[in-house]
């Protein structure tokens, strides 16, 4: 079983839907909990950190539930440009902070 | 803030020859950095933790002769592809953090052809 397990998509939306995104984790000790997007042949950006209360930035909704090991993003009113591979990423903490990345699930937004 | 510069963005090689690819973290200190490895259409795999002033710690199945990482500074973490083979063509890919809550940043890559 992976450590970080996601829908394996690809998603394909129209422009205004509402898309959410799913994960999965193993490790019960991990701390931290991020979602990065990733354009094609570019590295990942921090999308947002997943805070145990639920964090909100604009049209970006992250929730974690520690009790389910599960992590969750929702875009709302998805625009052209939120076409990208969005990854989950947890932290598994030891000496070094690793973090252990989920594969990935691909967003296609058509107009 | 918070920027990690990886360079060179594109390199091709001989097989055979190697290739060093620098990370810097410009505006913070880290005495650790990371060092992934993305196949196309996969997701990224550690490779490597570099460890300022000591040596690094390698991932399972990571060759570490093979992939020679150096952390001579709190701002430079070098990797070395030594004797490249097609195989080790790949999107090689840096991060470093200034602090666990501000997350993670990521070079913008090193997009390794080796023929």
């Amino acid at each position: 079983r992976k450590e970080v397990e996601q829908d394996p998509g690809p998603f394909n939306v129209p422009e205004g839907a509402t898309v959410a995104f799913n994960c999965t984790y193993s490790n019960s000790a991990s701390q931290s909990f991020f979602w990065y997007r990733q354009d094609c042949r570019k590295e990942p950006k921090l999308l947002m950190s997943v805070y145990s209360s639920g964090n909100e930035d604009g049209r970006f909704t992250a929730q974690l539930n520690r009790a389910s090991q599960y992590i969750s993003l929702l875009i709302r009113d998805s625009k052209l440009s939120d076409s990208a591979t969005y990854l989950c990423v947890v932290n598994k903490r030891d000496s070094s902070y690793k973090l252990i990345f989920g594969s990935g699930t691909r967003l296609l937004v058509r107009p | 803030g918070a920027v990690v510069s990886q360079h060179p963005s594109r390199v091709i090689c001989k097989s055979g020859t190697s290739v060093k690819i620098e990370c810097r973290s410009l505006d913070f200190q880290a005495t650790t950095m990371f060092w992934y490895r993305q196949f196309p259409k996969q997701s990224l795999m550690l490779m490597a933790t570099s460890n300022e002033g000591s040596k690094a710690t390698y991932e399972q199945g990571v060759e570490k002769d093979k992939f020679l990482i150096n952390h001579a500074s709190l701002t430079l973490s070098t990797l070395t592809v030594t004797s490249a083979h097609p195989e080790d063509s790949s999107f090689y890919i840096c991060s470093a953090s200034p602090g666990l809550d501000y997350g993670y940043t990521f070079g913008s890559g090193t997009r390794l052809t080796v023929v």
